[in-house]
């Protein structure tokens, strides 16, 4: 129940379409749901986040979608840039709990 | 630069050996988190400290251990290595104890052969 199953593992997206990735989690106490952005080497970084009171989230050209119902979150990426090109992480946590991640996806956006 | 500071950044020891590697946490927070993540995985959660005091294990070694001084900097003692053990290691560090708004630091990349 502390799982956050995320897909695909990997993408492959032409630069200026569109990169979508999907998260579903089971534990309904979850309150906090960031993403974050993993490039080889580096340490993860926070990208953008959302809680269970809104819907969407919109920070520059990444979105995240939140659909409390089906107990699952998205991260899009609008008019996605080689530079974007990175590891994606989703994750959640609840109260004073440690954040659980998802498993990653490996987003590869071609010239 | 995060503000969270991992050493050393790359380590190369022997199986059997003990390694200790250093985490110092962005200014103002209290919360310490360590992380291992092998190649091509996800981020494995190993333990959470919290001013001072260990709040959570997860699938932390019995070979490792932890832990945060006065100053708040922590300490992930890895000991009896083995090969498998080869991995990246981050901490990561907030300000509450509570796992939104965590900072990474830029990792320890250990090699164990």
């Amino acid at each position: 129940q502390q799982q956050v199953k995320q897909s695909p593992q990997s993408l492959i997206v032409q630069k200026g379409g569109i990169s979508i990735i999907n998260c579903a989690y089971e534990n309904t106490a979850f309150d906090y749901f960031p993403w974050y952005q993993q490039f080889p080497g580096k340490g993860p970084a926070l990208l953008i986040a959302i809680r269970p009171d809104v819907s969407e989230k919109k920070e520059g050209r990444f979105t995240i979608s939140f659909n409390k119902s089906a107990k699952q979150f998205s991260l899009h990426i609008m008019d996605s840039q080689p530079g974007d090109s990175a590891t994606y992480f989703c994750a959640a946590n609840t109260g004073f709990q440690k954040l659980v991640f998802g498993t990653g996806t490996r987003l590869l956006v071609s010239p | 630069d995060s503000g969270v500071t991992q050493t050393p950044k790359h380590l190369i020891t022997a199986t059997g050996q003990r390694v200790t590697l250093r985490c110092s946490p962005r200014s103002g927070d209290l919360s310490v988190y360590w992380y291992q993540q092998s190649l091509d995985q996800g981020l494995q959660f190993l333990i959470h400290y919290y001013n001072g005091e260990e709040r959570a294990k997860g699938n932390i070694l019995e070979r490792f251990s932890a832990q945060q001084f006065p100053d708040l900097h922590s300490e992930l003692n890895l000991s009896s290595l083995e090969l498998g053990d080869s991995a990246l290691y981050f901490c990561a560090s907030s300000a509450r104890d509570r796992g939104d708004g965590y900072t990474f630091g830029s990792g320890t990349r250990l090699t164990v052969v």
